[in-house]
């Protein structure tokens, strides 16, 4: 049973580029999560995805968005890299309206 | 204003010895109080969840305990290995929770580091 997996593992972007991160969720799981986690710094979610639309959203801009596909699979798309998007971004996936969620390694992201 | 404050911050012990790690928080009600292992690099792995009516929860030789009069819970890590060098986060979920993940509270975690 595969956990949760995340692509690519390392990421390196220039300020005003644009990235895309990946995710598959656990085996069974319909609902995706994503966090961004600055160093030494506990994560911050970012917003969740289920039947393929945004169901909820953190204190994040515009800038952010993202995607879910009818496999469940998650993207994470960031316009305009700024010097502070640096950090590791997390998926974590769970079943609807359940509270335990699984996260994947993560993707490190380097914007300089 | 942080919601869930770790301590200490950083930690340094030798491989064998035991240790604590706080968690105080000021959310409150809540629903249940999780602590996480996070390797660097890596995303975080579940250690354990207590909700507000359990006063410990042990998964091997972590065990987890938690005051929610004093809103404080700890995290206590027995014969210490050089694996268990990781952060180790503290989450709150407040009550109501149902899957709306934005509620979780996480804390910025302990740095753990066992030597040799």
């Amino acid at each position: 049973d595969a956990g949760v997996t995340q692509s690519p593992t390392h990421l390196i972007k220039t300020r005003g580029q644009q990235v895309t991160l990946r995710c598959s969720p656990k085996s069974g799981h319909d609902t995706v999560s994503w966090y961004q986690q600055a160093l030494g710094q506990g994560p911050q979610f970012i917003f969740q995805y289920y039947e393929e639309e945004e169901r909820q959203r953190g204190n994040f801009p515009d800038r952010f968005s993202g995607h879910q596909f009818p496999n469940y699979s998650s993207e994470l798309n960031v316009n305009a890299l700024l010097l502070g998007d640096s950090a590791l971004y997390l998926c974590a996936s769970s079943l609807e309206g359940a509270d335990t969620q699984y996260f994947g390694p993560g993707t490190r992201l380097t914007v300089l | 204003k942080n919601q869930v404050e770790q301590s200490p911050q950083s930690l340094i012990i030798l491989e064998g010895k035991n240790c604590t790690l706080q968690c105080n928080y000021t959310v409150s009600p809540f629903s249940n109080l999780r602590w996480y292992k996070q390797d660097t690099g890596r995303g975080p792995v579940s250690l354990t969840i207590m909700t507000f009516s359990e006063n410990t929860k042990s998964n091997g030789r972590y065990t987890a305990t938690l005051d929610a009069d004093t809103k404080q819970s700890s995290l206590h890590i027995t014969a210490s290995q050089l694996s268990d060098s990781a952060s180790y986060i503290c989450v709150v979920i407040p009550s109501g929770y149902g899957g709306a993940t934005n509620k979780l509270i996480f804390g910025t975690g302990t740095l753990l580091a066992v030597q040799p």
